[in-house]
């Protein structure tokens, strides 16, 4: 079984579209994350959600709304794609790391827009 | 959260043991040490992490200077899929901040 999955892996999109890239894990954790590394390999944290609710908001684009429907997922949906939100996304669990916890990633989805 | 300081890259001989340094000169008494790799393009993947004592588990070791200004991850006999951009974090907040990292070559 997969700890953290991500659904699609790849997706391709033209400019202006809306798109969603969807997360779940299976390991009971109450934080889940979603990280953005682009073309120069920087792995930069974007949201992070502990308990459905929103605790870590990093200064991104209103363009991109996360999602928790319930503690084991975590969607992020993304309104009126630009040629610059092409990037690997990656989503995260952890329990809360203040208690010196791991991170398990996902393997990624890469979005290119065209 | 505290920054690190890691050398851009380095290399190993397969079989040999990698030791890849990390400078947290600002840590805070609470903040813990994080190491993650990141093999290719996969997603990161932990490693280990410690407090203030060395740790040793089945993938390395986390060798953590007193003053906790330093620390030292020890792949004891590094192999070729052992090559990947090593990150060391230090955080006690709810997110990790990943900096450039080190990328170990592991060559045979």
């Amino acid at each position: 079984d997969t700890a953290v999955s991500q659904t699609p892996k790849y997706l391709v999109t033209q400019m202006g579209n809306d798109k969603s890239i969807k997360c779940e894990q299976n390991l009971g954790h109450d934080t889940m994350y979603w990280y953005k590394q682009d073309s120069k390999k920087f792995l930069k944290i974007m949201f992070s959600y502990n308990n459905k609710e929103l605790i870590i908001n990093e200064t991104v684009p209103n363009r991109f709304s996360p999602k928790s429907p319930d503690k084991a997922h975590l969607n992020l949906h993304i309104n009126s794609l630009e040629l610059g939100d092409s990037a690997v996304y990656f989503c995260a669990s952890s329990q809360p790391l203040h208690r010196g916890t791991e991170a398990f990633f996902g393997q990624g989805t890469r979005l290119t827009v065209v | 959260d505290a920054k690190t300081t890691q050398p851009p890259s380095m290399d190993c001989a397969e079989g040999r043991a990698a030791n890849l340094p990390c400078n947290h000169s600002t840590i805070s008494g609470n903040e813990y040490v994080y190491w993650y790799r990141q093999i290719h393009s996969q997603g990161p993947q932990y490693i280990i992490h410690g407090l203030k004592n060395n740790e040793t588990n089945e993938m390395a070791s986390l060798i953590i200077t007193e003053d906790r200004k330093s620390s030292t991850l020890i792949l004891p006999h590094a192999t070729l899929r052992d090559t990947a951009v090593y990150y060391c974090i230090v955080s006690n907040t709810g997110k990790l901040i990943f900096g450039q990292g080190t990328t170990l070559q592991v060559k045979p």
